[in-house]
């Protein structure tokens, strides 16, 4: 069963824009990490933040958990047209198995 | 180096045919991980090896699927009798070890379509 819920699912933003996605989840956690997914196929790990952590910066993203409200946010500033993929978030309850949420899906537009 | 490499990178099937995914891990990653992402939906665990332990096979949706780790590298993933509702992208990804620490590294997926 999925631990992670993205909301929103979709999200629609100009070239320029800063685009914020949130994830939730159920259990307590050990970390919380971000994937890009572009086009349906592999995913690329983004940055992982621990639970003991309240922010993490990575380049352009920069990652916020706040673990007493089972909660992390992601924002990526300044977006470019090549940050229009699906994000999802990953949370490690049973320490090696990742339960990914269902994503949301961003679009930048030119 | 090389990244996770997946074979073949589309399948189609016939129903009630059987298919072998191959999964090639990172050089040096001892966990290895399947995964299967249905239309629109987030990832499902599959089946989990870390090294020379007994897989993790909670994951696995039904007696069809099977998975196997042959020398601590490449892996295969097996479906028998294949349903339309096996139809999906199966994924796998690979890690240096198996813990909280470690991100995954995914391979491009094998898109599975069973008519």
């Amino acid at each position: 069963s999925q631990q992670g819920e993205e909301d929103p699912q979709a999200l629609s933003i100009q070239e320029g824009e800063n685009a914020t996605m949130n994830c939730s989840y159920k259990t307590s956690i050990n970390n919380l990490q971000w994937y890009r997914q572009n086009s349906g196929r592999g995913l690329v790990h983004l940055i992982l933040i621990r639970s003991n952590e309240r922010e993490k910066h990575s380049g352009r993203l920069r990652v916020t958990l706040d673990t007493s409200k089972k909660s992390s946010s992601l924002l990526i500033t300044a977006s470019r047209a090549a940050d229009t993929a699906s994000y999802f978030c990953a949370t490690d309850p049973n320490d090696y198995k990742l339960s990914f949420g269902a994503g949301t899906t961003v679009t930048v537009r030119a | 180096g090389a990244g996770v490499s997946q074979s073949p990178s589309n399948k189609v099937t016939e129903k009630g045919k059987d298919v072998e995914l191959r999964c090639d891990p990172i050089s040096g990653h001892t966990a290895l991980y399947w995964y299967r992402q249905s239309l629109g939906q987030g990832l499902e665990f599959l089946i989990y090896f870390q090294g020379n332990s007994a897989p993790d096979k909670s994951g696995l949706p039904s007696d069809r699927f099977s998975a196997e780790r042959t020398g601590g590298s490449v892996s295969t993933l097996t479906i028998q009798r294949t349903q339309q509702e096996d139809s999906a992208v199966y994924l796998c990804a690979s890690s240096f070890e198996a813990g909280r620490t470690y991100e995954q590294y995914f391979g491009p997926g094998t898109r599975l379509t069973v008519t």
